[in-house]
């Protein structure tokens, strides 16, 4: 049981646009910047979204980050058949003293 | 160009001792933190502890504390993870993972990854 809660699952077809959900508490994302990592099959995770809303170098800007309260989003428009990876989103959580993750959502481009 | 380069898959036995590396290149080593990040076959990431590599200071996740052991050279801008004594449990994937300042800061660089496989 992950402290940050994903959907397990998500998927749209090609050029629709989707949003993953990422579900904390005060501890975590209400008192601490959120990350998004994409790990494409059989690869390393890779940054995708920092401090909540901030594109790394190289990101295309069809994703997006927000955040409210205990919550966070990841949005991605113009799917591509190469977006198909799982999601994280992470942050630290001074309760536990540690950084947290989500469970991952798998995206699927139908 | 920032690169973290992790050793070889490894198969153990169970109550073998093992000791897995991550070097960096392409930066100052010794300025930015390494973290290290564990993923158990089919399952999400879970995150292990960090080093300061300029000073060695060290955290681990309460659930890792004791389990294993992060150290760092900055001689040779490498950071290691190890376990005294394995146990099947410890099969999975452990990526390092390079951290600017702050706690809640995101892991900007990672390696491709260690296999690592504990079998009898």
């Amino acid at each position: 049981q992950s402290v940050l809660t994903q959907p397990p699952s998500v998927s749209a077809a090609p050029g629709q646009k989707v949003t993953i959900s990422c579900s904390g508490s005060t501890s975590n994302i209400g008192n601490n910047s959120v990350s998004w990592y994409q790990q494409p099959p059989g690869a390393a995770p890779k940054l995708l979204i920092y401090d909540n809303t901030k594109r790394p170098s190289g990101i295309p800007d069809r994703f997006s980050g927000s955040k409210s309260g205990t919550s966070a989003t990841l949005g991605i428009t113009g799917l591509q058949t190469g977006d198909e990876a799982d999601y994280y989103c992470g942050t630290w959580d001074g309760g536990l003293n540690g950084v947290v993750f989500g469970g991952g959502t798998r995206l699927t481009v139908l | 160009e920032v690169q973290l380069v992790q050793s070889g898959a490894e198969v153990k036995k169970p109550g073998e001792s093992l000791k897995i590396s991550c070097k960096g290149s392409g930066y100052s080593f010794s300025s930015f933190w390494i973290g290290w990040v564990r993923q158990m076959p089919g399952k999400g990431l879970e995150w292990m502890g960090i080093i300061y590599p300029g000073d060695s200071d060290t955290r681990y996740s309460p659930s890792f504390q004791g389990q294993v052991t992060i150290s760092a050279d900055k001689s040779i801008t490498t950071a290691y993870l190890q376990w005294s004594s394995l146990k099947a449990s410890d099969t999975a994937m452990y990526y390092c993972a390079r951290r600017v300042e702050g706690a809640a800061a995101p892991y900007d660089y990672w390696g491709q990854g260690t296999l690592v496989t504990v079998s009898s």
